[in-house]
């Protein structure tokens, strides 16, 4: 089946030592999408990518980078995290095909669940 | 800005009842429409859209209708069970290439 996977489904990690989630698709999709959330919060864009084209929301701290390496493959690098990093972190895809009143439906994965202890 | 407005939960139900859960938006232009379902400790599940005013989005028994008039897309259920307990999100899409998100609401379904 085609789908989104996120490794590891649980990461715990130091404060202030580098970590890095990992986020994969089958769906050939040209939008990767990183989200964090919190307890209880709605997902928090922290950026796109719209095929090679990195897109940074206006709010997202500069702890946090994203590489993408090709189409399948999408990280999220946290360069020092903090007691706050600690969340829920969501990968999802779209297919952005220019269509006019296109849907821009997201397909999400099962998420990574960092701790920073 | 746009924006999503959820009613706050947890809602709580007996089975078999009746399920509403109120959404109403504020955006520019005409935008998606989206009901996404959270179960414990998974990621987000696409449940139903719409695109279009007095479109009507369903799955699993589950509807949304698109109101443009009240700027609303509340999500219901004749009859819920005990595994459609859950965290609903209302979202939509202007076309930016990125959801804007409600701040959920749980949904706790008793025997």
């Amino acid at each position: 089946d085609a789908m989104v996977i996120q490794n590891p489904r649980y990461q715990v990690t130091q404060f202030g030592k580098p970590v890095t989630l990992s986020c994969s698709q089958t769906l050939n999709h040209n939008v990767m999408y990183w989200y964090q959330q919190k307890s209880s919060q709605a997902p928090k864009l922290l950026f796109h990518y719209y095929d090679k084209d990195f897109n940074n929301e206006a709010d997202t701290p500069d702890n946090f980078q994203s590489r993408r390496p090709n189409t399948s493959f999408c990280f999220l690098d946290i360069r020092s995290p903090g007691l706050g990093d600690a969340a829920m972190y969501l990968c999802a895809t779209s297919s952005d095909l220019r269509d006019r009143g296109r849907t821009y439906e997201q397909y999400f994965g099962p998420g990574t669940r960092l701790t920073v202890t | 800005g746009d924006s999503v407005t959820q009613m706050e939960g947890p809602v709580t139900l007996s089975e078999e009842a009746c399920l509403t859960i109120n959404c109403t938006y504020t955006a520019t232009g005409y935008p998606s429409l989206f009901w996404y379902v959270q179960y414990p400790g998974e990621g987000l599940q696409l449940l139903l859209k719409a695109t279009k005013a007095d479109d009507k989005g369903s799955n699993k028994g589950f509807e949304a209708t698109y109101r443009k008039e009240t700027t609303s897309f509340h999500l219901e259920k004749g009859s819920v069970q005990v595994s459609d307990s859950a965290v609903y999100f209302c979202a939509l899409d202007t076309g930016r290439r990125a959801l804007t998100f409600g701040s959920g609401t749980r949904l706790q379904v008793q025997p």
